[in-house]
């Protein structure tokens, strides 16, 4: 069974610049996250979805910042326009909410955004 | 609000040796807990959870782990470790209880180190 799938896996940019992200997460999974990981820091949650609902966007930051949950399925993370402050690596998850699965989160492999 | 402490940066052990990441939590309800490994340039891996039942939980790779609720700990172990082994260790701990939001908060992470 494939994991959680992400892309790009890296990208460089030029502050200013538009960068999108795209995830495709674990078949049959309704929770999508994604998670900002800061170097040498532990993941933050930017957003969560169950299924096409966008349930905890706290801390999204909303003026650079969107994400969209098509359909229930994949999602795209959209940052417009970048800082050099988001430099960081952006990770997919996505699990099955239920009570037997305790919710585990799954990852995909990220996407490493660099911003020059 | 939820949190998770692991006070050791980094571990060091000789290979072959028992190793320990030591981590403790923060929550008002009833806690699932998540051990995640990080090799670099990776995503994170679900190393393995405790939800209810027997303290000591095993996982993947030899690796297991023991709630303990008094102490609020629940510490990653594994009789023999190996160079393999090396790799950043992340806790995380989701409050289980009704109003907990479904949120989960990750430490900042244990750098393990397996030498020969």
């Amino acid at each position: 069974e494939a994991g959680v799938v992400q892309s790009p896996r890296y990208k460089i940019i030029e502050k200013k610049q538009p960068v999108a992200f795209w995830c495709n997460p674990i078949s049959g999974h309704n929770t999508l996250y994604w998670y900002r990981q800061n170097l040498g820091q532990g993941p933050e949650l930017l957003i969560r979805y169950e299924n096409e609902e966008a349930v905890d966007d706290s801390q999204l930051p909303k003026d650079r910042f969107s994400a969209e949950r098509l359909k229930g399925v994949d999602s795209t993370l959209k940052i417009q326009p970048a800082e050099l402050g988001d430099s960081a690596v952006y990770l997919c998850a996505s699990s099955l909410v239920g009570l037997l699965t305790g919710n585990t989160i799954y990852f995909g492999e990220g996407s490493w955004l660099t911003v020059v | 609000a939820q949190s998770v402490a692991q006070p050791e940066d980094q571990v060091n052990v000789a290979e072959g040796n028992p190793l320990t990441v030591k981590c403790t939590y923060s929550v008002s309800g009833n806690p699932y807990l998540f051990w995640y490994v990080q090799y670099p340039n990776r995503g994170l891996q679900f190393l393995l959870k405790y939800i209810t039942g027997d303290n000591l939980v095993k996982g993947s790779y030899g690796f297991e782990a023991e709630f303990n609720k008094s102490q609020t700990s629940f510490h990653l172990k594994k009789p023999s470790a190996l160079v393999s082994d090396s790799a950043l260790y992340f806790c995380a701990v989701r409050d289980n209880s009704a109003g907990g939001g479904n949120k989960l908060t990750f430490g900042t992470g244990t750098q393990l180190k397996v030498e020969l």
